[in-house]
């Protein structure tokens, strides 16, 4: 079964510091994506930014961006320039691509990030 | 973008009443739903998948006859909690798969708070 593992159960940064969270999982897959969803105090799950694991490339959304480790099985979130409204809980999700028996998400237990001002 | 409607934001309900959450996908149809449950400061436990027109699957310590879940049609699924007690006092949220957004990340409902007394 994949498990997803985020090691940081809290985080803080400086506004407009650069903070990096952590994440690994365990799959015997090939392909597969990688997800970091945002869950602010609304509690309204968004999704930053997803990996297909079949792209080299590290996929990057303004000021979020991930440093995927495919041989590590690692997948990193850096949050740039961090804003007040960043400050929420941070999940990390693993998902089968299509035609896959398993469409579920496994979610890692989340870090929360607090930002100071 | 893609949106799920879910509804109540919140529910007080008395011990030994049935309570329905309900979750629509506005602007596409929902092949799947998922229903979450999700204690304070915890991640987001699978309680089952529904998909349209069939039976949903439970999640292993999931009871079936509590937690009911109905996906009658592309756009629409329930969750009843019945004979609820306030051990069953939770945030309760959805996410729906677009069929035609299959690598893309789930859309989520914006949760259901619910408070047995």
């Amino acid at each position: 079964a994949q498990t997803v593992t985020q090691s940081q159960p809290e985080m803080s940064v400086q506004e407009a510091e650069t903070v990096t969270l952590s994440c690994t999982y365990d799959t015997s897959e090939s392909d597969y994506y990688l997800f970091w969803y945002k869950q602010p105090p609304s509690r309204q799950m968004i999704l930053v930014i997803r990996q297909e694991a079949y792209k080299q490339q590290n996929a990057t959304e303004n000021r979020f961006s991930v440093n995927f480790q495919k041989a590590a099985k690692s997948f990193s979130l850096k949050i740039s320039d961090s804003q007040l409204g960043d400050a929420a809980m941070y999940f990390c999700a693993y998902r089968t691509p299509p035609g896959g028996s398993n469409y579920k998400l496994t979610f890692g237990k989340g870090t929360l990030l607090t930002v100071n001002p | 973008g893609a949106v799920v409607s879910q509804h109540p934001s919140w529910v007080i309900c008395k011990s030994g009443t049935s309570v329905k959450i309900e979750c629509r996908s506005l602007d596409f149809q929902a092949t799947t739903m998922f229903w979450y449950r999700q204690f304070p400061k915890q991640s987001l436990m699978l309680m089952a998948t529904s998909n349209e027109g069939s039976k949903a699957t439970y999640e292993q310590g999931v009871e079936k006859d509590k937690f009911l879940i109905n996906h009658a049609s592309l756009t629409l699924s329930t969750l009843t909690v019945t004979s609820a007690h306030p051990e069953d006092s939770s945030f309760y949220i959805c996410s729906a798969r677009d069929r035609r957004r299959s690598g893309d990340g789930y859309t989520f409902g914006s949760g259901t708070r619910l408070t047995v007394v």
